[in-house]
C-alpha cells in the first residue's frame, strides 16, 4: 500500500520564481495537512483541509503562499514569489477520517532551496 | 496555551541505557497525545499514542507515562539501541472539535553510542 507521495523531492530555485509542491494522499484518507519544517522554528502547520474543504489556513506565512485540493487524492502548494527564507522541507500528511483515527501520515518531504 | 513544551533539546544515551524525553502542556482539552519518530531525510512517522484515560501505554521497548494532573507526558525507551538515533517529536490534539490539528513539540535529537 503506498504512503503519501510527494515531488518533488527536492527543488533548488532562484529569489522570485514560483514554486509548486505537490502532495497524493493515502488512497481513502480525506484529511491533509502542509507543515514546513525548519531547525529556528521546528515543525509548523501551515494549513489542513478536511474532504477538500480548506479549514485552518491560519499558519499560511503570507499571501506568496496558497494551496489547493483539486481532487480528493491529490494537493499542491504555491509560493509565489519564492524568497530565501522560504528554504526550508515540506511535508504534507494525511489522516483517515472522523471516527477512523488521529494518526497522520507523512511523506518524505520536499527540500526546497531558494537562492 | 496551544504550545506543546518539550525538553532535553538533545539527548545522549549509552546502547542498553534508557532514553527519557519530556513535554509540557497547558491546554487541558487536549485529548490525544502522540510521539513521533523522525530519521535523518525521511517523513516523521507515528511511534506510539496516548489518551489521557491511561497513565502508561507500553509498545516493545516504548512506553508512554502520562501525568494529566501536572499536565506532561514522556517517552522512556528502554533498552536503547543505535537504531533509535532520531530525532523524537511530542505532540498534542483536541480531536474533532479542531479536525484533530496536531500541536508539535520542538523536538529532541536522540543519539545512542554503540
Amino acid at each position: 500500500d503506498a504512503g503519501v507521495i510527494q515531488s518533488p523531492r527536492h527543488e533548488v530555485t532562484e529569489m522570485g520564481q514560483e514554486v509548486t509542491l505537490r502532495c497524493k494522499l493515502i488512497s481513502g484518507h480525506n484529511s491533509l495537512f502542509w507543515y514546513r519544517q525548519t531547525m529556528m522554528r521546528g515543525l509548523e502547520l501551515l494549513i489542513y483541509f478536511n474532504n477538500n474543504v480548506p479549514i485552518d489556513d491560519s499558519g499560511m506565512p503570507e499571501d506568496r503562499f496558497s494551496a489547493k485540493m483539486p481532487n480528493a487524492s491529490f494537493s499542491t502548494l504555491k509560493i509565489q514569489p519564492s524568497e530565501p527564507r522560504d528554504s526550508a522541507v515540506y511535508f504534507c500528511a494525511s489522516r483517515p477520517g472522523d471516527g477512523l483515527g488521529d494518526t497522520q501520515y507523512f511523506g518524505p518531504g520536499t527540500r526546497l532551496t531558494v537562492l | 496555551q496551544q504550545q506543546v513544551k518539550q525538553s532535553p533539546q538533545s539527548l545522549i544515551v549509552q546502547k542498553g541505557g534508557i532514553s527519557i524525553i519530556n513535554c509540557a502542556y497547558e491546554n487541558t482539552a487536549f485529548d490525544y497525545f502522540p510521539w513521533y519518530q523522525q530519521f535523518p531525510g525521511k517523513g516523521p512517522a507515528l511511534l506510539i499514542a496516548i489518551r489521557p484515560d491511561v497513565s502508561e501505554k507500553k509498545e516493545g521497548r516504548f512506553t508512554i507515562s502520562f501525568n494529566k494532573s501536572a499536565k506532561q507526558f514522556s517517552l522512556h525507551i528502554m533498552d536503547s539501541q543505535p537504531g533509535d538515533s532520531a530525532t523524537y517529536f511530542c505532540a498534542a490534539s483536541k480531536g474533532m472539535d479542531s479536525s484533530y490539528k496536531l500541536i508539535f513539540g520542538s523536538g529532541t535529537r536522540l543519539l545512542v553510542r554503540p
